[in-house]
């Protein structure tokens, strides 16, 4: 079966502390990839994504995520988070890039950020 | 440009009763897709459309949920005789193709009283 998992329901962190958020995907094939934010009223924004190509991809405000196939992972990290990345956090897969279809999100993390 | 739009951001409904939700694409994309996130979980798929035509609705949990996507822009979701639990926050979201990225839009809540 397709999921998701996101491990941690609610971290808290420092602010200027690293981040490290995990997910990890069971899925048929080497899927496409997403992370998304969603702050309180607001709607998805995505961070980032992967399909293929370099395991560690870049995204907007600071953050990053590596794919790991044989731990069938894509963990979101930022070296140091700052108190407007409180938010929810998302993490999706959907069919290779260019098949079309559903994405599969994964429960979600809450970040809270500690002055 | 405009992002993804969806109306009304509210709306509250007694019991019985029927509702439309309508979400405006990106102008351009062909792919739409409907989602429902209820408190404290993550979006769960509802249906994906290519053009008019439902590429795929097997996330429509039961005949009283509907979707149409007329002239291949704008669509609207339709639930009849809504349930208390048919309260949640429903997102659309578009793209450019099938298999692009997703935009989504700020979402409709729907309250069932």
């Amino acid at each position: 079966a397709q999921s998701v998992t996101q491990p941690d329901i609610h971290i808290t962190v420092s602010e200027g502390a690293s981040l490290e958020l995990r997910c990890n995907y069971s899925y048929g094939a080497t899927p496409y990839l997403f992370w998304y934010v969603q702050s309180p009223g607001q709607g998805l924004q995505l961070l980032l994504k992967y399909f293929s190509g370099d395991t560690l991809v870049q995204g907007i405000k600071g953050f990053e995520a590596e794919f790991k196939r044989s731990q069938s992972s894509f963990n979101l990290r930022k070296p140091s988070v700052h108190w407007s990345d409180a938010a929810e956090y998302f993490c999706a897969v959907g069919p290779p890039y260019n098949q079309g279809g559903k994405l599969i999100f994964g429960q979600g993390t809450e970040l809270s950020v500690k002055p | 440009g405009a992002g993804v739009s969806q109306t009304p951001s509210n709306k509250v409904t007694e019991k019985g009763k029927y509702v439309e939700l309508r979400c405006d694409p990106i102008s351009g994309h062909t792919a739409l897709y409907w989602y429902r996130q209820s408190l404290g979980q993550g979006p769960e798929f509802l249906i994906y459309f290519q053009g008019t035509g439902a590429a795929d609705d097997s996330g429509l949990p039961n005949d009283r949920f509907f979707a149409v996507r007329p002239e291949g822009s704008v669509s609207t979701l339709k639930i009849q005789r809504t349930e208390r639990g048919d309260s949640a926050v429903y997102l659309c979201a578009s793209s450019r193709s099938g298999g692009d990225e997703q935009f989504f839009g700020p979402g409709t809540r729907l309250t069932v009283l």
